[in-house]
């Protein structure tokens, strides 16, 4: 079983609808929570940062972290074309220490 | 200005071979990392440095050797390639031990 898992997809939405995100892990020891963003044949860039378990809003994303039930999430309102991408959500135990990625969840937003 | 880049982006070579990735970042960070994503996107870490020290080496064949010959730059080279090292390499920087990472835009190595 891997540290991080993450459904792959492919998840597709319509224009304007919100995108569900989530991530499951078993080390408890995770108090860094990250989403990057990944488009086709480019590298990964970060979307969202929080630490510890709570919510954190930047514009259309929400992550949400619940370290009591070992789940991440990322919520996407009013979905774009361009949101079409790679979402991987990342952890690590500490500054300094090493990311730990799940396998990135694939997103289609159609017009 | 790319803040983090790679060469080559694509190589494409035989089994067998010995081949150098190179990266280069321009955005004054002290950690430099190296990533290997396979085909199914896995995002796994293969080494990190700080200020050209070596602090991260997950269990990674010894064919792969990286090198930092200043803080700017990281590279890695890979001795005798063999089918299953066909991947996409990502370099990445951060500032420090924040874990703000930022990634480079890949190199897809393919090994014939």
């Amino acid at each position: 079983q891997k540290e991080v898992e993450q459904d792959p997809g492919p998840l597709s939405v319509p224009e304007g609808a919100i995108v569900s995100l989530n991530c499951t892990y078993s080390n408890s020891a995770f108090q860094y929570f990250m989403w990057y963003r990944q488009y086709s044949r480019k590298g990964p860039e970060l979307l969202m940062y929080t630490y510890s378990s709570g919510n954190k809003e930047d514009g259309r994303f929400t992550a949400q972290v619940d370290k009591s039930s070992k789940y991440i999430s990322l919520f996407i309102r009013d979905s774009q074309p361009s949101d079409s991408a790679t979402y991987l959500c990342a952890m690590s135990r500490g500054t300094g220490n090493k990311l730990t990625f799940g396998g990135g969840t694939r997103v289609l937003v159609k017009p | 200005d790319t803040a983090v880049s790679q060469t080559p982006k694509y190589l494409v070579t035989q089994m067998g071979n010995d081949k150098s990735i190179k990266c280069e970042q321009n955005l004054g960070h002290d950690t430099m990392y190296w990533y290997k994503q396979d085909s199914k996107k896995f995002l796994k870490i293969m080494f990190s440095y700080n200020n050209k020290e070596l602090i991260i080496n997950e269990t990674v064949p010894n064919r792969f050797s990286p090198k930092s010959p200043d803080k700017a730059h990281l590279n890695l080279h890979i001795n005798s390639l063999e089918l299953g090292d066909s991947a996409v390499y990502f370099c990445a920087t951060s500032k420090g031990s924040t874990d703000t990472q930022y990634f480079g835009p890949g190199t897809r190595l393919t090994v014939l």
